[in-house]
């Protein structure tokens, strides 16, 4: 079985600050890891997502995450935080060729003038 | 454009009505899917379906139905057997052999 766990429901930050939203998965199989983002009254828009290969993913928007399968960990994180970034964002796991996906609870990311 | 259109945006049902949620899609994607979202609960997984005719209950299905007659199409019907469809209804869909998935722009079902 697969899961995902988003922690911290909203986080604040800085405008110019790091932005980190964590993120921890279980599968018991090589995942696909995938963020989303989503506006306000809006479906959910694709961030960025691993597969295989290189661990640091690069996003829109400046956003990027790392694959640490010993962590089973797959946190986003953007240098410099900017208003437009307030929004929702999901963490989301599924397995190779696998067809349903798993989502966690989201985060709702705060950005401070 | 190509994308994922859900109709209508905002939808309101009395209580013991039947409704229908549409979902079209022009990507040529062989599977969809239906989410449900409330607040601080994530997406949860009603239905979804692999191909044409064929469609599979995901983690909420009871009181809900589907049907996939054409491959562009996948509504979902919210029935009166479901006793709290107060929420943001999403739809979603995958290329064939694709490892990700694209959502259409949501529908609010609010019961008055």
């Amino acid at each position: 079985a697969q899961s995902v766990t988003q922690l911290g429901s909203h986080v604040s930050v800085s405008e110019g600050a790091l932005v980190l939203l964590r993120c921890n998965y279980s599968s018991s199989v090589p995942p696909y890891l995938f963020w989303y983002v989503q506006y306000p009254n809006q479906g959910l828009q694709l961030l960025l997502k691993y597969t295989t290969g290189a661990t640091l993913v690069k996003g829109i928007n400046g956003f990027e995450a790392e694959f640490k399968k010993s962590e089973t960990s797959f946190h986003l994180t953007k240098p410099s935080a900017h208003m437009s970034d307030a929004a929702e964002y999901f963490c989301a796991v599924s397995e190779s060729g696998g067809n349903q996906f798993y989502f966690g609870t989201g985060t709702s990311l705060t950005v401070i003038p | 454009d190509g994308g994922i259109t859900q109709s209508p945006k905002y939808l309101f049902r009395k209580e013991g009505q039947n409704v229908t949620l549409s979902c079209e899609q022009n990507l040529n994607h062989d599977a969809m899917y239906w989410y449900r979202q409330d607040p601080g609960q994530g997406l949860r997984l009603i239905y979804y379906s692999q191909i044409v005719n064929d469609f599979q209950k995901g983690d909420i299905a009871e009181g809900y139905s589907v049907s996939r007659e054409k491959k562009e199409s996948f509504p979902l019907t919210v029935t009166s057997a479901q006793k709290n469809p107060t929420a943001f209804y999403l739809c979603a869909s995958r290329s064939p052999g694709g490892n990700t998935i694209y959502f259409g722009e949501g529908s609010w079902l609010t019961v008055v």
